[in-house]
């Protein structure tokens, strides 16, 4: 398995709703991350966990809460969003967090907040 | 502040012809650099990679060159086919205090190699 997954591949959600986006890979990677990515923009950097705990947090703001229950799975967990953070919510896993390993990155969860 | 660009958004190719893509970077702290290709609806995918003590790094019809004192790089594709059409994003990273790296992506170059 080379790859990494994320679902839902779409979500649509009020402002008042709670979700969750769900990442997994078993490739055996101990770096995970979440990047955003809106239209026409490149993909930026939101958290990164290292052996599944988190190392970098890029001052996102507290509706958007990351976990990283085992080593093979991240989610990020969605309450009271707000329009302008409707984007590509990707995920990537890299064998270790040096920059030695490219990332593999999902397909993405297309996040629509109404 | 944008600390990697890449200032041509879209470029045209003939098909069998080289493909150059660029890459500029402000932060002389970084010292890896990746190149990743995104197609529509899919996440992005690696290409090649080159560290800031190399030049050039070759992977079949991928070369990336590094230029430091210009604080350039560039991605040369030959021949260049149609499938190769794409987004292109390079990325430049550098460790945080943490001991972790961190990647910055450029805007993106979209490339579109005409059969």
């Amino acid at each position: 398995d080379t790859e990494v997954t994320q679902t839902p591949k779409h979500l649509v959600m009020g402002m008042t709703n709670k979700k969750s986006l769900k990442c997994e890979q078993h490739m055996g990677h101990r770096a995970m991350y979440w990047y955003k990515q809106k239209a026409k923009k490149p993909p930026e950097l939101m958290f990164v966990y290292s052996y599944e705990k988190l190392s970098i947090n890029e001052s996102v703001p507290s509706r958007f809460s990351p976990e990283c229950p085992n080593s093979s799975l991240l989610n990020l967990h969605l309450h009271a969003l707000q329009p302008e953070d409707s984007a590509l919510y990707l995920c990537a896993s890299s064998q270790e967090p040096g920059t030695d390993y490219g990332y593999t990155f999902g397909s993405g969860t297309r996040l629509t907040v109404v | 502040d944008q600390q990697v660009k890449q200032n041509s958004p879209s470029l045209s190719v003939q098909e069998g012809r080289i493909s150059i893509l660029n890459c500029d970077y402000t932060n002389s702290m970084f010292d890896y650099f990746l190149w990743y290709k995104k197609y529509p609806a899919e996440g992005p995918t690696f290409l090649i990679s080159i560290s800031s003590i190399k030049d050039k790094n070759e992977d079949g019809r991928f070369t990336v060159f590094l230029n430091k004192s210009a604080k350039h790089l560039s991605l040369h594709i030959v021949p260049s086919q149609p499938g190769d059409s794409a987004v292109y994003f390079c990325a430049a990273s550098a460790v945080q205090s943490s001991g972790t790296y961190k990647y910055i992506f450029g805007t993106g170059t979209r490339l579109k190699v005409l059969a």
